[in-house]
């Protein structure tokens, strides 16, 4: 069975600073991993996704995100947060032997003050 | 790009009601499509996986009869939601796999409120 962990509900930070939002999973076969953001009462909008290839992956606005096998992780990242970064962001696995769903971790919700 | 639309965007039933949800596929073939549902504040749960032109495959704990999904075409799913009582309140998402690219795509959600 595959499974997604996002071990913070919240995390804060200030504009300008970095931040990283964690993600690790679990899956039989070879994994392909995603990061979406969801803004209130909207649909997911895709930020990046790592299939194959290098390590690290760039997406959408500014974000970036590195997938380390050892560490089953898959962590998302931007080197300058923005006010406007604030949303719901959700990281996913798919397995290529899992019947291809995508299963999604409980979210993580960021806040970037001012 | 991709796009996948879904309608109503919201709708509001009385309790005992059935509400449809369509979801559609504008710019590509989807043999698959995805159900899932989003309760506030939570993360998307998985319902139902559907294949184009057979019986859908419901997730376990899912009551197949209480959301019957039909995938009659390579561009529309439907998800109807049968004697909708208040506690199935909840923001549905529909996600479509190119047949082609196995790329998925998800839709902007349906707002579904069952007073």
């Amino acid at each position: 069975a595959q499974s997604v962990a996002q071990p913070e509900d919240q995390v804060n930070v200030a504009e300008g600073n970095p931040l990283t939002v964690k993600c690790t999973y679990s899956v039989s076969g070879n994994p392909y991993l995603f990061w979406y953001v969801q803004y209130p009462n909207r649909g997911l909008q895709f930020l990046l996704k790592y299939i194959t290839g290098d390590n690290l992956v760039k997406g959408s606005y500014g974000f970036e995100a590195e997938f380390n096998k050892s560490q089953t992780s898959f962590h998302l990242k931007k080197p300058s947060a923005l006010v406007s970064d604030s949303a719901l962001y959700f990281c996913a696995v798919r397995s290529d032997t899992g019947g291809f769903k995508t299963i999604f971790g409980a979210g993580t919700r960021l806040f970037v003050k001012a | 790009g991709a796009v996948v639309s879904q309608h109503p965007s919201r709708v509001i039933c009385k309790s005992g009601t059935s509400v449809k949800i369509e979801c559609r596929s504008l710019d590509f073939q989807a043999t698959t499509m995805f159900w899932y549902r989003q309760f506030p504040k939570q993360s998307l749960m998985l319902m139902a996986t559907s294949n184009e032109g057979s019986k859908a495959t419901y997730e376990q704990g899912v009551e197949k009869d209480k959301f019957l999904i039909n995938h009659a075409s390579l561009t529309l799913s439907t998800l109807t939601v049968t004697s909708a009582h208040p506690e199935d309140s909840s923001f549905y998402i529909c996600s479509a796999r190119d047949f082609v690219s196995y790329e998925q795509y998800f839709g902007p959600g349906t707002r579904l409120t069952v007073t």
